[in-house]
């Protein structure tokens, strides 16, 4: 099946600095990379969408300018925590589907603590 | 609104049972469902899927059944195994983006 990879798998970081995650595409082309946030126990909620070349959609409520989305490329996305604080701290996870796909495969996950 | 939820936020099953994970969806224009299995600390991994133009499909220990009358999605697992322990979730394709159920957690006791 298509693998989709995501670095780093675990960071801890300081509160106030900027982390930034890479979801990749290893075996196709994802024109669309999601980006999702998962609490502990909890579902997926999806932050936002991405299409690759344009302008990230993000889903009510969350801050574009804190959760800086790039998909400059057909293999690979990044998602910045800008200004990070303790209450980010989650596990992020990406996922990607090629161009006329509906299935989404996703990455292993991120998990991001702020101290 | 639309929604995507499951029934049992929990299932205990016995090693060799069968198990039976149950979701309802609310939007009747779906046309994809999709089971996913999470392990603690790993991203969703696909297990099946199916479209709305089939009831059955069969994967590998697995079956997923739909019933669009009332709007009900299945998982079956076949002789569960310790390693099927997971969370299980629901999803269906939405107009941009799959939307998730809660999700349930299978528990394998020996």
């Amino acid at each position: 099946g298509a693998v989709v990879s995501q670095h780093p798998s675990r960071v801890i970081c300081k509160s106030g600095t900027s982390v930034k995650i890479e979801c990749r595409s290893l075996d196709f082309q994802a024109t669309t990379m999601f980006w999702y946030r998962q609490f502990p126990k909890k579902s997926l909620m999806l932050m936002a969408t991405s299409n690759e070349g344009s302008k990230a959609t993000y889903e009510q409520g969350v801050e574009k300018d804190k959760f800086l989305i790039n998909h400059a490329s057909l293999t690979l996305s990044t998602l910045t925590v800008t200004s990070a604080h303790p209450e980010d701290s989650s596990f992020y996870i990406c996922s990607a589907s090629a161009s006329g796909s509906v299935g989404q495969y996703f990455g292993p996950g991120t998990r991001l603590t702020v101290l | 609104g639309e929604s995507v939820g499951l029934h049992l936020p929990t299932l205990s099953v016995q090693e060799g049972d069968n198990s039976i994970i149950n979701c309802a969806y609310s939007n009747s224009a779906s046309d994809y469902f999709i089971w996913y299995k999470q392990e603690s600390g790993k991203g969703p991994q696909f297990i099946i899927d199916i479209r709305s133009n089939m009831d059955k499909r069969q994967g590998q220990r697995v079956t997923v059944l739909l019933n669009k009358t009332v709007k009900h999605l299945s998982l079956q697992i076949a002789a569960t195994q310790p390693g099927d322990s997971a969370v299980y979730f629901c999803a269906e394709s939405g107009p941009y983006a799959l939307n998730f159920g809660k999700g349930t957690s299978l528990l394998v006791t020996p």
